[in-house]
């Protein structure tokens, strides 16, 4: 099973509105991942959580806030969003960061459009 | 810069023939490679790695060649299928920072009748 699920799969906000992004996978992998895609663009890391711990921020304005509750789960807060947020957002899990490299399984996406 | 360059952006195939979708990579630290594949408003799909310590992984259709002296590697689909239709992505990470893919900008393929 590499199977990466994440919700809603579609989402439409205000530049006010607080919403958040949830992404699951039971493959105990201790590695999760969010990516942003644009549209014809390869997807760009956000943020890394290695063993349930925020390992890598992409200098990511604070207006995505990212929770890693355990290690099945990972959340992407959302808040004070801008237009040109709106892009596929992915979320990948991979068996660990350290040593040998381990491939990265990603998600569907939410597709997320900021009005 | 772009350490990871995937210089066809588009590729046209007949069904049952050879498609071949080549990438190159800068950095010389790059030690692990992987192929992806996106189908529109999906996340991408792992396909095949290889490892610098290779230059031939197979699975089943897909084969993926690495050069290094050349710092390139190829993807190669045979037969290729209808739905093998999509975006192919080339990914590239070094062993001390493997949590960091660098893609390449993609690839569309397709696979006609």
């Amino acid at each position: 099973d590499t199977e990466v699920t994440q919700t809603p799969k579609h989402l439409v906000m205000g530049m006010t509105n607080k919403k958040s992004l949830k992404c699951e996978q039971h493959m105990g992998h201790r590695a999760m991942y969010w990516y942003k895609q644009k549209a014809k663009k390869p997807p760009e890391l956000m943020f890394v959580y290695s063993y349930e711990k925020l390992s890598i921020n992409e200098s990511v304005p604070s207006r995505f806030s990212p929770e890693c509750p355990n290690s099945s789960l990972l959340n992407l807060h959302l808040h004070a969003l801008q237009p040109e947020d709106s892009a596929l957002y992915l979320c990948a899990s991979s068996r660990g960061t350290s040593g040998i490299s381990y491939e990265q399984y990603f998600g569907p996406g939410t597709r997320l459009t900021v009005t | 810069d772009q350490q990871v360059k995937q210089n066809s952006p588009s590729l046209s195939v007949q069904e049952g023939r050879i498609s071949i979708l080549n990438c190159d990579y800068t950095n010389s630290m790059f030690d692990y490679f992987l192929w992806y594949k996106k189908y529109p408003a999906e996340g991408p799909t792992f396909l095949i790695s290889i490892s610098s310590i290779k230059d031939k992984n197979e699975d089943g259709r897909f084969t993926v060649f690495l050069n290094k002296s050349a710092k390139h590697l190829s993807l190669h689909i045979v037969p290729s299928q209808p739905g093998d239709s999509a975006v192919y992505f080339c990914a590239a990470s070094s062993g001390g920072s493997n949590y960091k893919l660098t893609f390449g900008k993609g690839t569309l393929l397709t696979v006609n009748p």
